[in-house]
């Protein structure tokens, strides 16, 4: 199994630019889960998936979109990059308990 | 509000003695709880549980936590440090009546293990 997997690793936008990170799973978990990492803040929780079709909004959810047409599948959409949105982003997906996680996106918005 | 605390940003420790890594809590109800690893430039790695049952729950790599409900605490050891256990770590919490997707993060704790 490959796990959680994650696209692209880096990217560098302009502040407007839109841009849609990739997550994937190959466990058959319901739950996947968006975060955002920021020095001296832990992991913060975008969005959440509990199921395809099926999405919630977590604690800093402005400025980002998701949705899941797949079980597999939860991509994170930033519909119009700011400055503040840099960081790095981690999809995050679990079964009964244990959430796991992928390698990570490192976001710079200039 | 629901929180977990790390209070201590940094624990340094010389390799071959004990370590411990604290992390506290503010949830109601019994909830979950969760240690993670953080390698240089990686994704989280997951460490250890806490479900139910026994209160010290062993893991990856030789750690081991232990769940004080009355102090709403739940202590990340090892009883000898290693020098590759260098990393950023970090506690979580899933309330119990939260859906599995949730996880409430501490700030991280950074351990740096000397020779």
């Amino acid at each position: 199994n490959a796990g959680v997997t994650q696209t692209p690793k880096f990217q560098v936008l302009k502040t407007g630019q839109s841009m849609t990170l990739q997550c994937a799973q190959d466990m058959n978990h319901e739950y996947m889960s968006w975060y955002r990492q920021d020095p001296g803040m832990g992991l913060r929780l975008i969005h959440y998936s509990v199921g395809a079709g099926i999405t919630d909004q977590g604690e800093v959810p402005n400025g980002y979109n998701v949705s899941r047409s797949t079980t597999e599948d939860f991509p994170l959409r930033l519909l119009s990059a700011a400055p503040s949105q840099t960081s790095v982003y981690f999809c995050a997906s679990s079964g009964a308990d244990t959430q796991y996680f992928g390698p990570g996106t490192r976001l710079t918005v200039l | 509000a629901q929180s977990v605390a790390q209070p201590e940003d940094q624990v340094n420790v010389a390799e071959g003695n004990p370590l411990t890594v604290k992390c506290t809590y503010s949830v109601s109800g019994n909830p979950y709880l969760f240690w993670y690893v953080q390698y240089p430039n990686r994704g989280l790695q997951f460490l250890l549980k806490y479900i139910t049952g026994d209160n010290l729950v062993k893991g990856s790599y030789g750690f081991e936590a232990e769940f004080n409900k009355s102090q709403t605490s739940f202590h990340l050891k090892k009883p000898s440090a290693l020098v590759s256990d260098s990393a950023l770590y970090f506690c979580a919490v899933r309330p119990f009546y939260n859906q599995g997707g949730k996880l409430i993060f501490g700030q991280g704790t950074e351990l740096s293990v000397k020779p």
